[in-house]
């Protein structure tokens, strides 16, 4: 079974929809991210939490908001979704012991489309 | 703040010839830096990283970058390429341990590379 596992893997909505993508992982690792990924733009960093009581923005969080239920489980929530947050998405995870952090897991992505 | 740039968005290659991936970086600090492949329909996996020691670092599937850090460039290479090898490249930096950006990846365009028979 896959480490870093991301519900739904494809999703299409209407503009205006609210709705969440969420993460699970069995890394036991306490660091979490949300990336999106726009063609020619790389991956950009949405959110990402330290543990489960440590949340902190990225580049871009206008528009999205996260929930770190557990350890093992991080999601993101688009409350109003608009067109150009169309993208892939990415959770991933790190272990923060020095010479494991600088290593990230992805998981295999959310592809989104926002009509 | 760092950020990476990517030099070229895409190249195409012959099966077997040799390939280089070009990827400069700024930072006003001191850097790791890192290499992730992206295969079709798939997350980034890493390839190799760069965090002290030799600058010539060697990862999976025979690729390797080396670190200059008087250039500010970390060029990913292989001497001959497969199909196997068609994907998207990512370089990424991260903050040196110590501060509050420690563990975060900044990461460039990406590179498609395409390995054709």
């Amino acid at each position: 079974d896959a480490d870093v596992t991301q519900t739904p893997r494809n999703r299409i909505t209407k503009t205006g929809k609210r709705i969440m993508l969420e993460c699970s992982q069995t890394k036991g690792h306490d660091r979490m991210y949300w990336y999106r990924q726009d063609p020619g733009l790389g991956l950009r960093l949405i959110y990402y939490s330290f543990d489960v009581k440590d949340i902190n923005k990225g580049e871009i969080s206008d528009g999205y908001s996260v929930s770190r239920q557990a350890q093992a489980k991080f999601s993101l929530s688009l409350e109003s979704a608009i067109p150009n947050q169309t993208a892939l998405y990415f959770c991933a995870t790190s272990d923060p012991t020095p010479g494991y952090l600088e290593t990230q897991y992805f998981g295999p992505g959310t592809r989104l489309l926002v009509l | 703040a760092q950020s990476v740039t990517q030099l070229d968005s895409q190249v195409p290659v012959f099966e077997e010839a040799p390939v280089e991936l070009r990827c400069n970086y700024s930072s006003s600090v001191s850097v790791y830096l890192f290499w992730y492949v992206q295969y079709p329909n798939q997350g980034l996996q890493l390839l190799l990283k760069y965090l002290s020691g030799s600058t010539l670092v060697k990862g999976i599937n025979g690729f390797e970058a080396e670190f200059n850090k008087s250039q500010t460039s970390f060029h990913l290479r292989k001497p001959s390429v497969h199909i196997s090898d068609t994907a998207e490249y990512f370089c990424a930096v991260s903050p040196l341990a110590g501060g509050t950006s420690y563990g975060k990846l900044t990461f460039g365009q990406g590179t498609i590379l395409t390995v054709h028979p």
